[in-house]
């Protein structure tokens, strides 16, 4: 099947710096990807969709330039997480579906715990 | 009111047993839907889709009833790697999947 990867799994950051995260489809070309974030005994929050090539469409709510998005590649979109807070610590899960996919399935990375102290 | 709404559980049954889990979605024009699972710090993974004439895979069954906006799934002859969140997922549009909080299961001996 389908594999996408994140980069890191984990990571600890201090409060006020900036975290950039990467998905890659590994084995497929992905015209969209998309960003979730799922706090402790919650659901998965898309908050955004990336399309190849042109500007992530937010979702309400979500502060686009706090949460940077870009996919420059078919293979990659990065999700830069900036003057993070401790609030921001969640796990952050990538998506994204194939060129060629007429089922419009999401195929899902491992995700990135990040923990702002 | 949540767009897709769960029991979060615990459900905790023997192995063997037979669980339901159900779900109700609020959008009425939501046009596909599912069940994911998710292992503890894991991504979710597809379980099955559910379709409105009913479908089966294995011990797992998904009905879907579209005039009550209601999906259910059945899990038969529990194992103890069945333990885990259970997601009820719905899309509308060709994109957008709106995630339930989940059901927790937990089989034990």
């Amino acid at each position: 099947g389908a594999v996408v990867s994140q980069h890191p799994s984990w990571v600890i950051c201090k409060s006020g710096t900036s975290v950039k995260i990467e998905c890659r489809s590994l084995d497929f070309q992905a015209t969209t990807m998309f960003w979730y974030r799922q706090f402790p005994k919650q659901s998965l929050m898309l908050m955004a969709t990336s399309n190849e090539g042109s500007k992530a469409t937010y979702e309400q709510g979500v502060e686009k330039d706090k949460f940077l998005i870009n996919h420059a590649s078919l293979t990659l979109s990065t999700l830069t997480v900036t003057s993070a807070h401790p609030e921001d610590s969640s796990f952050y899960i990538c998506s994204a579906r194939g060129i060629r996919d007429l089922s419009y399935e999401q195929y899902f990375g491992p995700g990135t715990r990040l923990t702002v102290t | 009111r949540k767009e897709v709404e769960q029991d979060p559980g615990p459900f905790n049954v023997p192995e063997g047993a037979t669980v339901a889990f159900n779900c109700t979605y609020s959008n009425s024009a939501s046009q596909s839907f599912f069940w994911y699972r998710q292992d503890c710090r894991k991504e979710p993974k597809l379980l099955m889709s559910v379709y409105s004439s009913g479908n089966e895979d294995g011990r797992f069954t998904a009905q879907l009833n579209r005039a009550s906006q209601y999906i259910s799934l059945l899990i038969r002859d529990s194992k103890l790697s069945d333990s885990a969140t259970y997601l009820c997922v719905v899309r509308y549009n060709t994109d957008k999947l709106i995630f339930g909080t989940g059901t927790r299961l937990q089989v034990f001996p």
